[in-house]
């Protein structure tokens, strides 16, 4: 079935390090692809997203882009600060027989220090 | 426009107990999702709803579990006769339709803990 494999944490940086969060997927077909942020003690919010094949999705610096030949999506920022110290959720969208989930990954923690 | 809103937010329930999970979606939104996250672990899907149908319930436990969205008011998942592996974090999104075009938005989620 459809599936989400996430590099598994915590990671740990500096503040101004390069962050690579890498994230590979089984699904049927091209699924809409997507990160989610979760901050401690909140729900998740939409990070950023890509529906089709070499689109490159970006926000707050964050980019990812959707390879299909690698069944990729890995999630990268040029220079963490610590406001970005959360936890990282890479998942897919499934649609099938009049319905529609989301798939996630187990997460990625990541801490930025000063 | 507000999110989407759960409450409450922290549920304490002993075994055996009832638990009662409300989600109010976005406004305009009429399309309901819950997920459960387990510790350390990522968001599992459990059901979708539309407005007073219930579309997919792959997801949900079998026995115990419930979950509605009537045509007024919240959506309500209800987890009977509780047990200690319920606890986790319960959480809601919801949009507008279904595809491409149209993201889920979730909620703050809702924390159950059986004592």
């Amino acid at each position: 079935g459809d599936s989400v494999t996430q590099m598994e944490g915590p990671v740990t940086l500096s503040e101004e390090a390069f962050l690579t969060i890498n994230c590979t997927y089984t699904a049927t077909g091209y699924p809409s692809l997507f990160w989610y942020v979760q901050y401690p003690g909140e729900g998740l919010q939409l990070l950023l997203k890509a529906t089709k094949a070499d689109d490159k999705g970006s926000n707050k610096g964050f980019e990812a882009t959707y390879r299909k030949e690698t069944t990729s999506f890995h999630l990268e920022k040029g220079s963490v600060q610590v406001s970005d110290s959360a936890v990282y959720f890479c998942a897919l969208r499934v649609q099938q027989g009049g319905s529609e989930k989301l798939v996630f990954g187990k997460g990625t923690k990541l801490t930025v220090n000063p | 426009n507000a999110g989407v809103m759960q409450n409450p937010r922290h549920l304490v329930r002993r075994r055996g107990q009832e638990a009662r999970l409300r989600c109010s979606p976005m406004k305009g939104h009429s399309h309901v999702y819950w997920y459960r996250q387990l510790p350390e672990e990522g968001l599992k899907f459990m059901v979708y709803l539309q407005k007073e149908n219930i579309i997919d319930e792959s997801g949900m436990p079998k026995e115990r579990f419930s979950a509605e969205f009537p045509k007024e008011g919240p959506s309500i998942l209800r987890i009977q006769q509780v047990v200690r592996g319920d606890s986790a974090a319960y959480f809601c999104a919801s949009s507008l339709g279904q595809g491409a075009s149209y993201e889920q938005y979730f909620g703050p989620g809702t924390r159950l803990t059986v004592t």
